[in-house]
């Protein structure tokens, strides 16, 4: 399977845990992107990365939220002391910004669930 | 700041009727829009791009129109069928090439 990847599916924590996930984007594709979505909402822009360099983070994004991408490869996005707003699918894609051909490439999502 | 807003209402229609879902985008130009099918517990599709000197654009029984003049994009499946019961989003890169705007979605029944 070529497409992006996205681990864990799932993930029920309690609130004030912390909890990491990890896109592995196609492997061609230099650009990365998460999002955040909730129930009856379109996808919110949290953070994206133009191969290793994080170029812009949203002001959605709090000091609890850090996402890396090492060597432009995969991602991982980490939450610290999460709390119940948190819950939500977060998703990740990744383009390969060629010009205006910049369809982007959704995983299938990380369901987060704070209780 | 730029926004694209779509209709929240569901749509509700019958199998072969044609459906229009409509986008509408304020305080900027975009140089294309996108429209992406989601299904529940799923992430976005891409199903297709139109760049704003393109008037329409079609795939198999989908349509898109952009107009520049009301800023506004309509997407169109034709014959439409229970297997088309999704949310479509639309979106568009912001100014700078950065990121992609989504809109909240519609979503749509087909009735058989």
């Amino acid at each position: 399977d070529t497409g992006v990847s996205q681990n864990p599916r799932h993930k029920i924590t309690k609130r004030g845990q912390n909890v990491t996930f990890r896109c592995d984007p196609i492997s061609e594709h230099n650009r990365l992107y998460w999002y955040r979505q909730t129930l009856g909402q379109g996808p919110e822009f949290l953070t994206y990365f133009q191969n290793e360099a994080q170029l812009e983070k949203s002001r959605l994004l709090s000091d609890r939220f850090s996402a890396e991408r090492p060597k432009g490869s995969f991602s991982t996005l980490e939450i610290q002391r999460t709390e119940q707003g948190d819950s939500a699918m977060y998703l990740c894609a990744s383009s390969s910004h060629q010009g205006l051909n910049t369809e982007a490439f959704f995983g299938q999502g990380t369901r987060l669930t704070v209780v | 700041s730029q926004k694209i807003e779509q209709n929240s209402e569901a749509l509700n229609i019958q199998e072969g009727k044609t459906a229009t879902l409509t986008c509408n985008y304020t305080n900027y130009s975009p140089a294309y829009l996108q429209w992406y099918r989601q299904d529940p517990g799923r992430g976005p599709v891409f199903l297709l791009l139109i760049r704003e000197n393109e008037k329409e654009k079609r795939k198999e029984r989908l349509k898109v129109t952009f107009d520049t003049t009301l800023k506004q994009s309509l997407f169109h499946i034709t014959a439409s069928q229970p297997a088309d019961s999704a949310t479509y989003l639309c979106a568009s890169m912001n100014t700078g090439f950065q990121k992609l705007v989504f809109g909240t979605g519609t979503r749509l029944l087909v009735s058989p």
